[in-house]
């Protein structure tokens, strides 16, 4: 099974000022069709996760620009460029190239300082 | 607007079954592979199993195989997740998701393993 790590797992933010978070998996992402398959998820307080982000970089309809991801292979980055009281929660990536099963990282919790 | 509602959860004995479901609108239901992800309660996020547009091919994670069983009801646009032989550690908010890459999520339903 593909393992997936993230860092921090905690990440104080000050409103307003940027944030990132790192997720890195066991082996490379990189499908056999070319395509790189990892997702990253919001879950707020109390709510269902909801996705940001698709395939390392496609912002999900709704989503705020100011989210970003990026990456390739192994190494993975999920960006906040301003953080928002809105943003609080836990942030998880998730791979979905090798499978079964489909493997998320432990989840990064965001909150404000 | 997709929309995912589960239902069927609650407390059961270890040892014991549950069947969930997940009906599903706003999408072309028949198109798309179905999911099952779960969370212990304070814990992260666990895929669990899932179905393809026919309901012809299944898989799971290897704590489930041999007690959980996915299925699908295009009729109904709904699917379901048998759950037998419970234990403790299926204590769990279970997700219903739309695809495999997790394009939407339900609101979930509980389900409480214990004596």
């Amino acid at each position: 099974d593909v393992v997936m790590t993230q860092s921090p797992l905690s990440l104080p933010v000050t409103l307003g000022q940027p944030a990132s978070i790192s997720c890195r998996s066991s082996q490379s992402l990189v499908h056999s069709d070319g395509n790189t398959y990892l997702n990253w998820f919001q879950q707020r307080p109390g709510q269902s996760p909801r996705r940001l982000i698709y395939m390392v970089s496609h912002r999900d309809s709704g989503v705020p620009d100011r989210f970003s991801g990026s990456g390739s292979g192994t190494n993975f980055t999920l960006k906040i460029s301003r953080v928002e009281a809105e943003d609080v929660g836990v942030f998880y990536c998730m791979q979905t190239t090798h499978w079964p099963p489909f493997t998320f990282g432990p989840g990064t919790k965001v909150d404000i300082k | 607007e997709v929309q995912l509602v589960e239902s069927g959860g609650g407390l059961v004995q270890p040892g014991g079954s549950l069947r969930l479901s997940c009906a599903a609108s706003g999408f072309t239901f028949t198109k798309f592979w179905m999911s099952w992800v779960r969370q212990a309660p304070g814990k992260g996020l666990e895929w669990v199993a899932n179905i393809n547009e026919h309901g012809t091919e299944m898989r799971y994670v290897d704590s489930v195989k041999g007690r959980f069983t996915i299925s699908r009801d295009n009729a109904k646009n709904s699917i379901y997740l048998q759950m037998n032989s419970l234990r403790a550690e299926d204590t769990a908010v279970y997700y219903c998701t739309k695809g495999n890459w997790g394009d939407n999520w339900g609101q979930g339903t509980l389900v409480t393993v214990s004596s």
